[in-house]
């Protein structure tokens, strides 16, 4: 199930099952979003990006679906398994130099 | 080589002292940041370097010098930090600041502890 609260939302999903994180992005101009895994001590790492010509992007195992109409973007990662245990936060642009802006987070927990 | 190398990976540090925090890319990339990340928080911007000039200040307090001696270095020069500075401090590149035009790749980051 999905916690939203004071700590950072979580997600815990079966090994082998689908898992879907969500992201409710906030700049109507944005037109390029980044999805990162942050695993416990080390830096974010890129899994998948999109533009804004796009609604749908899939890499191995993972998919990123952008609705531009409702602002929101999902990372979906196909039969989950104990590695992809860590932090994901979206991120985004409007593109040019405009530096990206990180998502809240989402912990997902993979539960063997 | 598709790193980004920060040194140390864990600093502890007291008010009245001075330190540095060192990043390094082989990758040709001529866009350099630092980020500053607070536990279960996303990282925050804190500087931009573009072609080794500052190109963003997101409002640092001065105790924060950020240098970038050339293209392949960033440092951060730490001057009498408050506790409330201590977190994760996180490295990273890019092609070009124009972050479209390709990944941003992070370092593993430097812990700080300022006591």
């Amino acid at each position: 199930g999905e916690s939203v609260g004071l700590h950072l939302p979580t997600l815990s999903v079966q090994e082998g099952d689908n898992s879907i994180i969500n992201c409710a992005y906030s700049n109507s101009a944005s037109d390029y979003f980044i999805w990162y895994k942050q695993e416990s001590g080390k830096g974010p790492q890129f899994i998948i990006d999109i533009r804004s010509n796009m609604d749908k992007r899939q890499g191995q195992r993972v998919t990123v679906l952008l609705n531009k109409t409702v602002k929101h973007l999902s990372l979906q990662i196909a039969a989950t398994q104990p590695g992809d245990s860590a932090v994901y936060f979206c991120a985004e642009t409007p593109g040019g130099n405009t530096p990206l802006v990180f998502g809240k987070g989402t912990r997902l927990s993979v539960i063997a | 080589d598709t790193e980004v190398t920060q040194t140390p990976k864990h600093l502890v540090m007291g008010m009245t002292n001075k330190k540095s925090l060192k990043c390094e890319q082989h990758m040709g990339h001529r866009a350099m940041y630092w980020y500053k990340q607070k536990a279960k928080k996303p990282p925050e911007l804190m500087f931009v370097y573009s072609y080794e000039k500052l190109s963003i200040n997101e409002s640092v307090p001065s105790r924060f010098s950020p240098e970038c001696p050339n293209s392949s270095l960033l440092n951060l020069h730490l001057h009498a930090l408050q506790p409330e500075d201590s977190a994760l401090y996180l490295c990273a590149s890019s092609l070009r600041q124009e972050v479209s035009t390709g990944e941003l790749f992070f370092g593993e980051g430097s812990r700080l502890t300022v006591l």
